[in-house]
């Protein structure tokens, strides 16, 4: 089935610095989740992604979904304690969701 | 804010023993699944109901898992016998139909039931 890869599997990020990490896959999707599991906690949804080239933000985080709709990003700028966790993105097929390992972020104060 | 409900949240079981894990997720939401976590890994789908039927079970291990939603709300899930490489986050999540919106919705996660096998 369709698996999705995310790059860097650990960040490790200065406070105030910013960050990207990504989620790439071999075949097209037709959309895509994000989700942020913070340190023994469990998954939380942050935005779905749905047409080629699709941007949005939630203040400090910028979600982008590639033109060809095969790779997404997600970029924090000025890290904050509290974005400490797991980042993970989710394809979407026949409404089942399939999770990449995920980006585990540490941040430096 | 309606939350997912798991219990217990901690089990710590001997291999060979039967342990079941319960769910009920919120209210109005017609979609249950059942999430394996092993530590470092995102989520593996168990199996997806959709009220009290199964839509998918094809990565769950049925010659010792089983799930049931009988009527349609909250689930159970039991493992028998418990081997030791069970030991993981055994997550719960739910989402509304998506039949009039064309995309899926976003799954609410329950706090999870962490599973020790010894």
């Amino acid at each position: 089935g369709q698996q999705v890869m995310q790059i860097p599997q650990y960040q490790h990020v200065q406070e105030g610095e910013d960050f990207t990490t990504y989620c790439n896959s071999s075949t097209t999707l037709s959309n895509i989740q994000w989700y942020k599991q913070r340190p023994g906690g469990h998954p939380v949804f942050l935005i779905q992604l749905v047409k080629s080239g699709e941007v949005k933000k939630q203040k400090r985080l910028t979600f982008q979904f590639g033109e060809a709709k095969k790779n997404s990003s997600l970029h924090i700028t000025a890290t904050q304690t509290t974005d400490v966790g797991t980042y993970f993105c989710a394809l979407i097929n026949d409404y089942k969701l399939s999770f990449g390992a995920g980006t585990t972020v540490t941040v430096r104060a | 804010e309606a939350e997912v409900a798991q219990s217990p949240r901690y089990k710590i079981t001997e291999k060979s023993q039967a342990v079941a894990f319960w769910c009920d997720p919120i209210s109005g939401h017609a979609t249950l699944y059942w999430y394996r976590q092993i530590l470092g890994q995102g989520p593996e789908l168990l199996v997806q109901f959709q009220d009290e039927s199964v839509v998918d079970d094809s990565q769950l291990p049925k010659d010792r898992f089983s799930a049931e939603r009988l009527k349609g709300v909250d689930s159970t899930l039991k493992i028998q016998p418990a081997e030791l490489g069970d030991s993981a986050m055994y997550l719960c999540a739910s989402s509304q139909p998506d039949h009039y919106r064309g995309t899926p919705y976003e799954q609410y996660f329950g706090p999870g039931t962490r599973l020790t096998v010894t």
